[in-house]
């Protein structure tokens, strides 16, 4: 079935850090993809999106690039903010189906 | 108010109680959702109306029960839970533009409803 790998967390880096959360995805067909960020206290949000293979959703400093030959949508940040510490969700929707991977924490120390 | 509002925000109920959590949505969306966020899981969804369908989860016990009354509001009716089900419960809402679920779904959630069963 559909599923979506992430890596584990949590993540801890130094702010201005290079940032890279890594997302891979099972999918029959071709799914949309997406970053949700959960801010403590809050509800998920909406990060960036791609809807087709080589697209690049970008937004507040990161990126993610669809690569259907990789099966994959690595979220990537070129210089991290202490306001950046949040739960990063990857996922995948197609059809009837949106699935989350299981969230990766990142901690950004001043 | 804006956006998708839940209440209450934190709960603590024995696990011979009844209770609901209720979820309203001021977007004008078509679909509503509830999802279950534990601790190093992935979420779950739980279930989904739209305007055409509902969806479930098949493995979700019968001691959780959805309404959805009309577009813009959803609840959860709990009844006989158990400890682990305690959980962040997200409510969520987008805007399918078929009446079926599109491949690019974008969901908007509220803050969550925090639940303790002891």
């Amino acid at each position: 079935g559909d599923s979506v790998t992430q890596m584990e967390g949590p993540v801890t880096l130094s702010e201005e850090a290079f940032l890279t959360i890594n997302c891979t995805y099972t999918a029959t067909g071709y799914p949309s993809l997406f970053w949700y960020v959960q801010y403590p206290g809050e509800g998920l949000q909406l990060l960036l999106k791609a809807t087709k293979a080589d697209d690049k959703g970008s937004n507040k400093g990161f990126e993610a690039t669809y690569r259907k030959e990789t099966t994959s949508f690595h979220l990537e940040k070129g210089s991290v903010q202490v306001s950046d510490s949040a739960v990063y969700f990857c996922a995948s929707s197609s059809a009837s189906k949106i699935i989350f991977g299981s969230g990766t924490r990142l901690s950004i120390r001043p | 108010e804006t956006g998708v509002t839940q209440t209450p925000r934190h709960l603590v109920m024995g696990m011979t109680n009844k209770k609901s959590l209720k979820c309203e949505q001021h977007l004008g969306h078509n679909a509503m959702y509830w999802y279950k966020q534990s601790a190093k899981k992935p979420l779950e969804l739980m279930f989904v109306y739209s305007l055409e369908e509902r969806v479930e989860n098949n493995s979700v016990p019968s001691r959780f029960s959805p309404e959805c009354p009309n577009s813009s509001h959803l609840f959860l009716h709990l009844h006989t839970l158990q400890p682990e089900d305690s959980a962040l419960y997200l409510c969520a809402s987008s805007q399918v533009l078929t009446g079926r679920l599109s491949g690019a779904n974008v969901l908007t959630f509220g803050a969550g409803s925090r639940l303790t069963v002891l």
